[in-house]
């Protein structure tokens, strides 16, 4: 069964940038759409992007470009950086997987890491 | 970009009961497979979400019979047959047909 873990620094400062990795383990990468979501605290889910097996990548607009999605196949890793945090940042981010021919939704997702950006 | 109204925003429910949840899309989400692309999702408490239902209708793996999907194009509906204690959390529909893919704002199920 497939399973993310995912890490990253928790704590963080406005301007500084994020980085984040999610581990794909039990499961190919290929075929899948991998794919990275946030939730700001108290707050509904925003997607933030996604890179395909191949390497093709999409972004929320809302990210106004600051946002770079990656993957590492030899290590079955794709990670996620957004520069310039401001406090909007701050948020539960969630690696998630789908498949990329099925649609058949978001599933699974990692455990969420809590980032917090402060001044 | 695709809006997502969720009604009710809050759902008392009772264990044994029906409960239903509502979805409205901006824009169809009709594919031109047929398929709505429109997804459920269960967060439960301090949980990642799950997934519940996709393409509208179909029930994700290892979800339960209760839980079923209906609609197309802009209108979608999950129903819950009989509400169970385990299924309190925020309920969320999600479209997946364009980018940027976008949630409704979720329906909190609580025990009445």
């Amino acid at each position: 069964q497939v399973h993310l873990q995912q890490w990253g620094a928790g704590l963080l400062k406005t301007s500084e940038t994020l980085s984040l990795t999610c581990a794909v383990f039990g499961g190919s990468f290929s075929g899948y759409y991998w794919t990275w979501i946030r939730q700001p605290p108290g707050k509904g889910l925003e997607w933030i992007g996604e890179i395909s097996h191949n390497g093709i990548t999409k972004y929320n607009p809302s990210l106004k470009g600051r946002g770079t999605i990656s993957m590492d196949r030899s290590k079955n890793q794709f990670s996620l950086k957004v520069r310039s945090l401001t406090a909007a940042d701050t948020a539960v981010y969630y690696c998630a997987r789908s498949n990329a021919v099925a649609a058949s939704g978001f599933d699974p997702w990692g455990r969420g890491t809590l980032v917090a950006v402060s001044s | 970009d695709i809006v997502m109204t969720q009604s009710p925003l809050s759902l008392p429910v009772t264990p044994g009961e029906p409960a239903s949840i509502s979805c409205r899309s901006s824009q169809s989400l009709l594919h031109s497979n047929g398929y709505s692309y429109l997804d459920w999702y269960l967060q439960k408490p301090g949980q990642s979400p799950q997934l519940l239902i996709y393409l509208s209708y179909k029930r994700a793996s290892g979800v339960p019979e209760r839980f079923s999907g209906s609609g197309s194009g802009t209108d979608f509906t999950l129903k819950i047959s009989r509400v169970e204690a385990e299924d309190v959390g925020i309920y969320y529909c999600m479209q997946s047909l364009q980018p940027p893919l976008t949630f409704g704002g979720g329906t909190k199920a609580e025990i009445k």
